[in-house]
């Protein structure tokens, strides 16, 4: 059963144009996560916020920018894409703690051209 | 710093086989350890998770792990595989303290039929 939607499910455009993917949650969790999944699967965290607060800035491009309205939506936006960001961007939320579990949305392809 | 491997990126079984999928993790302090499945072009589902206790942990669809201090491993095994459980499994290790998950570079299961 999904509860964690992600818009769009893809999205194709070209070096230096801006994106915005959504995600929204609804089960009621508090901290909510960015992750990118390269073409190898491979899973890097991007941020985190928790009651709508940044507690997780790994290192990346400044171009990339994460939004949060309120503890059930966590946007991220990427200021002039370069082709390295084609790649899937998962969201994911839990409750508070080291020991809650991951729920992860669908996912949004991103493919630059 | 919390670091986890899986040394096998493809695992390939018949159908009915058993199945041990291996992970090892470094971290110096108290840590959650998780395994979570990703089927082609979805986003990730949690099988199951360690954090104190009872060493074998049971998860969903006949999964299980062992949890080895010693080792520092935490296995994911399955008695009789089915094509189904074909997708990419990924181990987690978080420190007992912190908000960050840490993935393994993943392990693409195939079952034949």
């Amino acid at each position: 059963e999904t509860a964690v939607f992600q818009t769009p499910n893809y999205h194709v455009t070209q070096v230096g144009n801006e994106v915005s993917f959504n995600c929204k949650q609804t089960l009621g969790h508090d901290t909510m996560y960015w992750y990118k999944q390269d073409s190898k699967k491979l899973l890097k965290i991007m941020f985190s916020y928790n009651n709508k607060q940044l507690i997780v800035n790994e290192t990346v491009p400044r171009r990339f920018s994460p939004q949060s309205s309120d503890k059930a939506h966590l946007n991220l936006r990427i200021k002039s894409v370069e082709p390295e960001d084609s790649a899937v961007y998962l969201c994911a939320s839990s409750l508070t703690g080291g020991e809650n579990t991951l729920y992860f949305g669908a996912g949004t392809r991103l493919s630059v051209l | 710093t919390q670091t986890v491997s899986q040394s096998d990126a493809h695992v390939t079984v018949f159908e009915g086989d058993s199945v041990e999928l291996r992970c090892n993790y470094s971290y110096g302090g108290s840590i959650y350890l998780s395994w979570y499945i990703q089927h082609h072009g979805r986003g990730l589902q949690f099988l199951l998770k360690y954090y104190s206790g009872n060493p074998v942990v049971q998860g969903v669809n006949g999964f299980k792990a062992e949890f080895s201090k010693s080792d520092s491993s935490f296995h994911l095994r399955k008695a009789s595989v089915h094509w189904s459980d074909s997708a990419v499994y990924f181990c987690a290790v978080r420190g007992s303290m912190g908000y960050k998950l840490t993935f393994g570079t993943g392990t693409s299961l195939l079952v034949d039929p």
